[in-house]
């Protein structure tokens, strides 16, 4: 069966420093990964997707990067934090149909 | 462009009660409706899911169905628990070129008391 795990669990950072979470996938191939961001008292906004390797597309122009380094593992990075980038940072994957996406426990980053 | 909207909570009922949560959406051609679930300090759950017309998704007890003719996918479970107590986001994936993306509702938050 699939898991997907994400790293860390929570963060607490300054403002201005770097950021990097983690994704990784198990048990399939090839699939599409998704970065989402829950900010507190709003929904759930897509940040990034990639369908493979090196393949990122960006929904939100924002202060944050994503990287596919590997098939089965995907990055969010930031060059120097926000406040405004607080909040629950959820990973998702589905299949190369992309009928159904299944999501990683999430980190909590908070901004201080 | 595509949007979901759910009825707003939070919602707070009774163990044994009956609950709707209601949610109706806008998107061109067919997309697929889905139910996550997201229990305190966790990651989204896929609930339930339905991909045409007049299909009805099941899981632990809740079902929805795909109602096109009224735009909708209501949540509903005959007999609640405390566990059930989440909050509860109703989703669309867009048709054709747009079938990665999810919108989601803004969710709705339950608490069902003993």
């Amino acid at each position: 069966s699939q898991t997907i795990h994400q790293w860390p669990a929570t963060l607490v950072q300054p403002v201005g420093s770097p950021l990097s979470l983690e994704c990784t996938v198990e048990g399939t191939s090839n699939p599409n990964l998704y970065w989402y961001r829950q900010a507190a008292g709003r929904g759930l906004q897509l940040l990034f997707y990639s369908v493979g390797i090196g393949q990122i597309s960006s929904e939100v122009p924002q202060n944050l990067s994503a990287s596919r380094p590997q098939d089965r593992q995907f990055i969010l990075s930031s060059k120097k934090l926000l406040l405004s980038d607080s909040g629950f940072y959820l990973c998702a994957w589905s299949n190369r149909l992309a009928d159904t996406q299944y999501f990683g426990p999430g980190t909590r980053l908070t901004v201080l | 462009g595509d949007s979901v909207t759910q009825m707003e909570g939070p919602v707070t009922l009774s163990e044994e009660a009956f609950l709707t949560i209601n949610c109706t959406y806008t998107a061109t051609g067919y997309p697929s409706l889905f139910w996550y679930v997201q229990y305190p300090g966790e990651g989204l759950q896929l609930l339930l899911k339905a991909t045409k017309a007049d299909d009805k998704g099941s899981n632990k007890g809740f079902e929805a169905t795909y109602r096109k003719e009224t735009t909708s996918f209501h949540l509903e479970k005959g007999s609640v628990q405390v566990s059930d107590s989440a909050v509860y986001f109703c989703a669309l994936t867009g048709s054709g070129g747009s079938n990665y993306k999810l919108t989601f509702g803004k969710g709705t938050l339950l608490t069902v008391n003993p």
